[in-house]
Formats: structure tokens, C-alpha cells, sequence
């Protein structure tokens, strides 16, 4: 079965470095078509995807963020790892991490239960 | 280049809810469909169009037909109320996106 879950600060001052850590289990990124992605949600708005990574270590960012994110994997411990720079309250929003699958840019499934984070002085 | 969805949809319990999620020139992409209740994370519902996750009802279906593919829930269910976004890629094909979601009321 698996699972995933999203860890970090819920409280991150402007012009910090907002780094999360989504930790799973249930699959291994050193598996073939494997991907974790990081998605985010304002309050009371859309989903915004932010970042892929994948089996083989390829990445994605989204194109209006790719300057201020990072997404790394730690195989071993079974974790990826998203850091988003320069904080704006703007960036405010709950983070979810989500399991991905049977080739690159696919669905999302499942999904861990988001951390809600604000950005706030 | 974005999906566009509906803001809301309302339809009575035991009629049917169609969600459609449309752009301009759609990338000839799969699109894929979550349910997102209040305080919950996403759930995928439907995925590459009209393909359904087990553990979907069956009453759930999907399809597409030019430019616009549409969630279709029949028989619809208190249950069923929640916030619906359909995914699929950016115009170059190289990153995902998201509609903007769409709000389905059971009155």
C-alpha cells in the first residue's frame, strides 16, 4: 500500500528558504517509471503543480517557479525533498506530495494529506 | 495556455453532473480528473480520459471529444459533492497543469 507524507515548518518568515520533505513508503524511486511530485493549493484556490522527479533522476519545474525551486531525491531513505526560495506570502498554501507512475508527466495517485504552510513576517 | 473549467455545477441527487475541461488547441494530451472534498487531499478518479481507478464507482465515467473531455457522474450522490480539477500538460508538452476547478453541489 502506499502512503506518502509531507513534513516541515507551517511557518516561514519572507525571503526564508521553504524546504519540505515528503516521505514515503509502499515504492522505491529506484524503480523504473516511478516519480513523486509536489503540488500546491492556496486557500480557497486551484492546484498548482511545482515539481517532478523521477526513477531516473530526471526533473521538472514548473516554468513561472523553475528559478526559486529545488526537488531532490534521498533513494535510500525513501524521500524527496522541496526547497522553494525567497518566500512571499504570496506562497502561502497547503503542500502536497503525491505518488506518480507508469511514465513521465502522468497522473497523480495517491496523494499524502498536504502541509499547510504560511508565509508571514 | 490553460484548462478551463466550469466554476460550478449543481444538479440534484440521482440526476446526472457533467464536468467539462476544455483549452484552446488542446495538446492532443490525456486528461485526468480528481474529487477533492473540504479539508482532504485530491483523489484521482479518472485518469488518460475515460480509464477509472478501482475503487471509482462506477457511475463515474469519462470521455472526450475534440478539444473538451468531460467528467460525467450518473446517478449522482450526496457523496459525490466536492471541488473536480482535470489535469493534463502545458502547450509544450513538457509540465503539468490544472484547471481551475470545479465546485459540484448534490441540492
Amino acid at each position: 500500500q502506499i502512503a506518502l507524507n509531507e513534513s516541515g515548518p507551517t511557518l516561514v518568515k519572507p525571503t526564508q528558504t521553504l524546504t519540505l520533505t515528503c516521505t514515503f513508503s509502499g515504492f522505491s524511486l529506484s524503480t523504473s517509471g516511478v516519480g513523486v511530485g509536489w503540488i500546491r493549493q492556496p486557500p480557497g484556490k486551484a492546484l498548482e503543480c511545482l515539481a517532478l522527479i523521477y526513477w531516473d533522476d530526471d526533473k521538472h519545474y514548473s516554468p513561472s517557479l523553475k528559478s526559486r525551486l529545488t526537488i531532490t531525491k534521498v533513494t535510500s531513505r525513501n524521500q524527496v525533498v522541496l526547497s522553494l526560495a525567497n518566500a512571499d506570502p504570496v506562497d502561502t498554501a497547503t503542500y502536497y506530495c503525491a505518488h506518480t507512475s507508469s511514465g513521465k508527466l502522468y497522473w497523480f495517485d495517491p496523494w499524502g494529506q498536504g502541509i499547510p504552510v504560511t508565509v508571514s513576517s | 495556455y490553460e484548462l478551463t473549467q466550469p466554476p460550478s455545477v449543481s444538479v440534484s441527487p440521482g440526476q446526472t453532473a457533467r464536468i467539462t475541461c476544455s483549452a484552446d488547441g488542446l495538446p492532443n494530451q490525456y486528461v485526468h480528473w480528481y474529487q477533492q472534498k473540504p479539508g482532504q487531499a485530491p483523489v484521482l478518479v479518472m485518469y488518460q480520459d475515460s480509464r477509472r481507478p478501482s475503487g471509482t464507482p462506477e457511475r463515474f465515467s469519462g470521455s472526450s471529444s475534440g478539444a473538451t473531455v468531460t467528467l460525467t457522474i450518473g446517478g449522482v450522490q450526496a457523496e459525490d459533492e466536492a471541488d473536480y480539477y482535470c489535469q493534463s500538460l502545458d502547450r509544450t508538452g513538457s509540465f503539468v497543469i490544472f484547471g481551475g476547478g470545479t465546485k459540484l453541489t448534490v441540492l
